[in-house]
């Protein structure tokens, strides 16, 4: 069965720090990575990630993936209190790219 | 460009009863998919349509839950009798079609807050 393990499962943190999120993954077909952002809404796409070591930026948060070692992570510099939220982690793998299986997603909350 | 609508936002029904789901993808969409999200966890997918035909359901409880597409646009998702367990939030997505490229984005709704009491 294929799993996603998203670390830490919370982190609190300052405004300006910098974070660093952690997504493994365990799948039998891997196609591609996914990193969405969710408040208390619906999650919004962040990054697709299907090669290694090329890094995706956007702003301040970047992503990178390592097909050897089978992790993400994603960084968020110079954080900001609307950065709170809850970063999810999927892979979407097997026959239908739509069966995404997510990680069980990590609670940033960002203090002024 | 719209999103992906769903409705009713919340509902509270006691247990054995039952409730539906309407989700409305983006215009063109061939592909919607219904995922469940219990508090604290990621989402699961229940049910994943292309166009008004099913590609996975393997993980819905095909006793209690049921899903259609009929055109092959908007779907709705039901769920009775309804037991304390199903208490999640149902989040409705849908994308171009079913290949992953840099450009066939999956695009939530805001979702169906259901309590079960």
């Amino acid at each position: 069965e294929d799993k996603v393990v998203q670390s830490p499962l919370s982190l609190v943190v300052h405004e300006g720090d910098t974070v660093t999120l952690n997504c493994s993954y365990e799948v039998t077909n891997f196609r591609s990575l996914l990193w969405y952002k969710q408040e208390k809404k619906a999650p919004t796409f962040l990054f697709m990630l299907t090669s290694s070591g090329i890094e995706k930026k956007s702003g301040r948060l970047s992503s990178i993936l390592d097909k050897k070692e089978l992790f993400s992570i994603l960084n968020i510099t110079a954080t900001q209190t609307g950065d709170s939220a809850v970063y999810l982690c999927a892979e979407a793998g097997g026959t239908s790219y739509g069966k995404l299986t997510f990680g069980q997603g990590t609670i940033l909350t960002v203090h002024p | 460009e719209a999103g992906v609508a769903q409705s009713p936002r919340y509902k509270i029904i006691e247990k054995r009863q039952s409730v539906a789901f309407w989700c409305n993808p983006i215009s063109g969409h061939a592909t919607l998919y219904w995922y469940q999200q219990i508090l604290g966890q990621g989402p699961k997918l229940l049910i994943q349509f292309q166009n008004n035909g099913v590609v996975d359901d393997s993980q819905l409880p095909k006793d209690r839950f049921s899903a259609e597409r009929l055109k092959g646009v908007d779907s709705t998702l039901k769920i009775q009798p309804a037991k304390l367990e199903d208490s999640a939030v149902y989040l409705c997505a849908s994308s171009l079609d079913r290949r992953p490229s840099s450009g066939n984005t999956i695009y939530f709704g805001e979702g169906s807050w259901l309590t079960v009491v």
